[in-house]
């Protein structure tokens, strides 16, 4: 147990349907991240959030759009995805964004586009 | 842009050691990291590096840094079956700290 908690752990959704993955840390931790695992690939970083501001956004496709409500929670909003973002979607907290910062994970949302 | 690479699959035999290698590009790295990811969990930070190191021990984990060759690798001795998993090896951006992940490798222990 990380801390970190996603929801839900799997997904499986159409491309014209509209979902949401949540993740939540109770930590106390400022800055928060969502991460792309595909099989065989580096894990790729979507986006940050630090003290709830969007400070990172990697060229990521505007059909995944993040929130960040409070420092608490941070979700992602999908909508019209395609079948190649299928993929482990995981959630990472850590204190700040400075160096030798630990990240904790979430144990990720396995989704699926059909 | 940063690029962490490392090699997919490690099999080992219960008892040996494992040795996992990563080679990283940005010079400017300050930490070097490994995590390790459980079958249906999220990456744990395993132990970490800092660049002016050389070598870094803790109980089975052994991590050993040639920033020359920008050259890192994970030593696990006496591999148990619990060690079977994805080890990814992370570094840290001086600039921004941007962690950059490898695809991580996949250790299976055999008895």
């Amino acid at each position: 147990e990380t801390g970190v908690t996603q929801t839900p752990r799997h997904l499986v959704m159409g491309m014209t349907n509209k979902k949401s993955l949540k993740c939540e840390q109770h930590l106390g931790h400022n800055a928060m991240y969502w991460y792309k695992q595909s099989a065989k690939k580096p894990l790729e970083l979507m986006f940050v959030y630090n003290f709830k501001e969007q400070t990172e956004n990697n060229s990521v496709p505007s059909r995944f759009s993040p929130e960040c409500p409070n420092s608490s929670h941070l979700f992602l909003h999908l909508h019209t995805l395609q079948p190649e973002d299928s993929a482990l979607y995981l959630c990472a907290s850590s204190h700040d964004q400075g160096a030798g910062t630990e990240a904790f994970f979430g144990q990720g949302t396995r989704l699926t586009v059909v | 842009g940063e690029d962490v690479e490392q090699s997919l699959f490690l099999s080992v035999r219960e008892g040996d050691s494992s040795v996992i290698n990563c080679t990283y590009t940005d010079s400017s790295s300050t930490y070097l990291y490994w995590y390790k990811q459980e079958p249906g969990a999220g990456l744990q930070l395993l132990t970490y590096i800092f660049s002016n190191m050389d070598m870094k021990q803790d109980q089975r984990l052994t991590v050993l840094l040639n920033k020359k060759d920008k050259h890192l690798s994970l030593r696990i001795a006496d591999t148990q079956t619990g060690d079977s998993a994805i080890y990814f090896c992370a570094e840290g951006s001086a600039v921004d700290y941007k962690l950059s992940f490898g695809a991580g490798t996949t250790v299976t222990v055999r008895a």
